[in-house]
């Protein structure tokens, strides 16, 4: 059984403090790891992908994977309200190429 | 707005009553997944398909599921004698094959009473 590993939080920063969100995974020939951002009632919205070791950042994201340590993180620079949602960590199965997804993390940034 | 199309939004019925489901990809991606989300958890495969052929299907999809892709374009996903554990966030999502970023519709939202 795949499995990927949240903390369910919530997680709570003020405004402007960087968000840092953490996800493990269990299969270790996992090669593609996203991060949805998904607010309540709504579908999940693709946010960052990462395919390589190291840090990859787009505007105020930075995700972060460590296939060593089986290990993928997002930083959220300059948190805003707006940015109150849940957090889904998936990876993708090399095979049927499907998502296995965290329970996700929520977070809560307070004005 | 992804470009992938779910009808309905929202689904509320009976138990027992059976229900209908349909998703339209972007029009360029030739594989589509079907997924559940129940509350608090993330959403969980169901089955998918490449072009017309399904291709697999979850252990979680029991024998009232049944999903179409007639023609390699918009897919259906029907429940038969829907229970109150069907109640749930269907979502579907394509995606190009070989490609690796998932993009998800809205979802139907199934109620059963």
């Amino acid at each position: 059984q795949k499995e990927v590993e949240q903390n369910s939080g919530p997680l709570s920063v003020p405004e402007g403090a960087i968000a840092s969100l953490n996800c493990t995974y269990s299969d270790r020939v996992s090669q593609s790891f996203f991060w949805y951002r998904q607010y309540s009632g709504k579908s999940p919205e693709l946010i960052m992908s990462i395919y390589s070791n190291g840090d990859k950042e787009d505007g105020r994201f930075t995700a972060q994977l460590n296939k060593a340590s089986q290990y993928v993180s997002l930083l959220i620079r300059d948190s805003q309200p707006s940015d109150s949602a849940t957090y889904l960590c998936a990876v993708l199965d090399t095979g049927r190429r499907a998502l296995t997804f965290g329970s996700g993390t929520r977070l809560q940034v307070q004005p | 707005d992804t470009g992938v199309s779910q009808d309905p939004r929202h689904k509320i019925t009976k138990r027992g009553q059976n229900v209908t489901f349909r998703c339209d990809p972007i029009s360029e991606h030739n594989r589509l997944y079907w997924y559940r989300q129940t509350l608090g958890q993330g959403p969980e495969f169901l089955t998918y398909f490449q072009n017309e052929a399904q291709l697999e299907k979850s252990r979680l999809l029991s024998d009232r599921f049944s999903a179409e892709r007639p023609k390699g374009s918009f897919s259906t996903l029907e429940i038969q004698r829907t229970e109150q554990g069907d109640s749930a966030m269907y979502l579907c999502a394509s995606i190009l094959a070989g490609g690796g970023e998932q993009y998800f519709g809205p979802g139907t939202r199934l109620t059963v009473t």
